[in-house]
């Protein structure tokens, strides 16, 4: 079945720390989106890719980075230089004037 | 950029009518879809709407006005299952490419 994954679903992080979510999607979709959403509020653009090997900035991209080598994968890596991490990471997909598909979510923790 | 706003919580009655509104400012309009969010969960997909007037699906209807910067999402013969967030997303033209933008999202609590 096409879909969008995301894993790992609940992550632990040290202070100091980067780690990387991954994100992949069989749907054939050219662009691919990270957010964060914190509690009780709405999803924040962190980066976005509309073709391969390129990729864009959202509204928070700082702390962040993103790689694009290939159509299907998208990972984010959440850096030390990221403040306050701790939040649920939703990727998504989707044609260029498509709705968006949705990953079930990375949900990070920073002990 | 733009600015979106929805209210933050509603509360409706099991078997009720509820609307949500959205309003939003934007510089290059391109499309609004609503989604649903459970608690946890990621969002899906309810609705999509680029040009005026009403789309229906089922329990559930958005209406489109661009010329007033505004949405709403009508949901009919509330369940109890219905009790989510709902969130307006406005896609608009940012240095070439469309991007959807979210609002905060409204919680509907339905109650018996």
């Amino acid at each position: 079945d096409g879909g969008i994954t995301q894993s790992p679903k609940y992550l632990f992080r040290k202070e100091g720390q980067n780690v990387t979510l991954s994100c992949e999607q069989n749907l054939n979709h050219d662009a691919m989106y990270w957010y964060r959403q914190d509690p009780g509020q709405g999803l924040r653009l962190i980066y976005y890719s509309q073709i391969v090997n390129d990729f864009q900035k959202g509204d928070i991209a700082e702390g962040y980075s993103v790689s694009r080598e290939k159509k299907e994968s998208f990972p984010l890596t959440v850096t030390s230089a990221q403040k306050n991490p701790t939040a649920f990471y939703l990727c998504a997909s989707s044609w260029n004037t498509g709705e968006l598909f949705f990953g079930e979510g990375s949900r990070l923790t920073v002990l | 950029g733009q600015n979106i706003d929805q209210p933050t919580e509603m509360t409706a009655t099991e078997g009720a009518i509820v609307q949500i509104n959205c309003t939003y400012q934007t510089s290059g309009f391109n499309g609004l879809f609503w989604y649903q969010q459970h608690a946890g969960e990621a969002p899906t997909f309810l609705s999509y709407n680029v040009l005026d007037g009403l789309e229906e699906k089922g329990r559930f209807s958005s209406f489109l006005s661009r010329s007033k910067g505004y949405s709403y999402l009508l949901l009919k013969e509330l369940q109890m299952k219905d009790s989510a967030s709902y969130l307006c997303a406005v896609r608009d033209q940012v240095r070439g490419s469309y991007i959807p933008t979210f609002g905060r999202g409204t919680s509907l609590i339905v109650h018996p």
